[in-house]
């Protein structure tokens, strides 16, 4: 049974750089059969998209936050992750890691997500 | 950037109703690239529907899914009570992920 587990931080100062990281297990990461992504839900809100990557290193990126967002994997461990820059109050939210099933694109497995808080 | 705009924003119904939630987008999408979740308090989202209308595994067949172009509807054709939560749609077009807003279901 495929699983996705987020991990870093709760809590990150404005400004600061939040780096999270998504360990996969029960699968491989270098399947040519799926992407892997991120995800976030503010308190009370909906989810936005943030970025998706491809095990061979093709990204994609919501234009929204692009200028600060770098996603990256690490075959080698089964991991990807995710850094954000410049943060501030509004990127308090649940950010969640999920994998995409090709050729449809939508998001078959969810982490649990965790909780990242943006306060000093 | 294509925009989805689900309707109606809460839905109030009774177990055993009907409920048909609505997903618009802001231009034509590709019918394989529409999905349907459901996402309960404190819980990650879970896929209903895939490519519109085949449902993912394991989802029970009082969820199907329908619709084309710009217009895609999701419908559970009785209620059961741990179906009241909050539903999301969303597409894939040019290399960009989006959600709809969500419509809630609730208890009436």
């Amino acid at each position: 049974q495929l699983q996705l587990q987020e991990s870093g931080p709760g809590l990150v100062k404005p400004s600061e750089t939040l780096s999270l990281t998504c360990t996969v297990s029960g699968g491989s990461i270098s399947s040519s059969s799926y992407y892997w992504g991120w995800i976030r839900q503010s308190p009370g809100k909906g989810l936005e998209w943030i970025a998706t990557i491809y095990y061979g290193g093709t990204t994609y990126y919501n234009p929204s936050l692009k200028s600060r967002v770098t996603i990256s994997v690490d075959t080698s461990e089964n991991q990807f992750s995710l850094r954000l820059r410049s943060l501030t109050a509004a990127d308090t939210a649940v950010y969640y890691c999920a994998r995409h099933l090709l050729p449809y694109y939508y998001f078959d497995y969810w982490g649990q997500g965790t909780l990242v808080t943006v306060s000093s | 950037e294509i925009v989805l705009t689900q309707s109606p924003g809460t839905l109030s119904l009774s177990p055993g109703e009907r409920a048909t939630l609505s997903c618009r987008a802001s231009q034509s999408v590709y019918s394989s690239y529409l999905a349907w979740y459901q996402q309960k308090p404190g819980q990650a989202p879970r896929v209903l529907i895939y490519a519109a209308s085949s449902r993912a595994t394991g989802i029970p067949d009082r969820f199907s899914g329908s619709g084309s172009g710009p217009d895609f509807t999701l419908t559970i054709s009785r209620l059961e009570p741990e179906d009241f939560a909050v539903y999301y749609c969303q597409q894939y077009g040019s290399a960009l992920w989006t959600f709809g807003q969500g419509t809630k279901v609730e208890i009436k």
